[in-house]
């Protein structure tokens, strides 16, 4: 079974630019999690999504960052416009529910805003 | 008080050698305890469960304090290949996670 797919997996952008950063989850999960690791803050979550229903967006900077999930197997983080400063990793992560909680994370995607 | 905080390191110790994390978080309701390990460049993946009872795997012992908040991962006889960050993860009822910022360990020859 593949495992979580993002794309794409590097990303160099100038500042103002939008920015769309795509997932694929496990087939078969409900549950899917974008993440954000810096080396200054550490992995923070940014929003979540249960059966493609966004449950908690807290984490969400501001609103220049959105996420969408239109079906179970696809969702995007969007960022509009850019800054230097959302530069990091961006991961996707899905598990299932009983699933011993047991998240698996997609390979990222390295941003860089110039 | 951060929710999950460990000890950034790095241990940097020699092979053969037996190290030790210990993870504390700050919610006294959390249910689940995870070790994730991430390696250079890499994603996170999920190392061991950490059960009250405490648990091993090979040369993996986690442990889960739930009186003083804490959970430890150690590792006996090092090896080259364990050198990587292995991250402290806590869930709440809701069974979202919270990571630790993460451990550095690097194993030398």
């Amino acid at each position: 079974d593949a495992g979580v797919i993002q794309s794409p997996r590097h990303e160099v952008t100038e500042m103002g630019q939008e920015v769309t950063l795509r997932c694929k989850p496990i087939s078969g999960h409900d549950y899917l999690f974008w993440y954000r690791q810096t080396m200054m803050r550490g992995l923070e979550l940014l929003i979540y999504f249960n059966n493609n229903v966004p449950i908690d967006d807290s984490g969400m900077p501001e609103d220049r960052f959105s996420a969408k999930m239109p079906n179970a197997s696809f969702s995007t983080l969007k960022i509009q416009p850019s800054e230097p400063r959302d530069s990091a990793v961006y991961f996707c992560a899905s598990r299932r529910t009983g699933g011993l909680e047991t998240q698996y994370f997609g390979p990222g995607t390295r941003l860089l805003v110039l | 008080r951060k929710e999950v905080e460990q000890d950034p390191g790095p241990f940097n110790v020699p092979e053969g050698a037996t190290v030790a994390f210990n993870c504390t978080y700050s919610n006294s309701a959390s249910q689940s305890f995870f070790w994730y390990r991430q390696d250079c460049r890499k994603e996170p993946k999920l190392l061991m469960s950490v059960y009250s009872s405490g648990n091993e795997d090979g040369r993996f012992t986690a442990q889960l304090n739930r009186a003083s908040q804490y959970i430890s991962l150690l590792i006996r006889d090092s090896k080259l290949s364990d050198s990587a960050t292995y991250l402290c993860v806590v869930t709440g009822g809701s069974y979202i996670p919270t990571f630790g910022r993460g451990t550095s360990l690097i194993v030398h020859p």
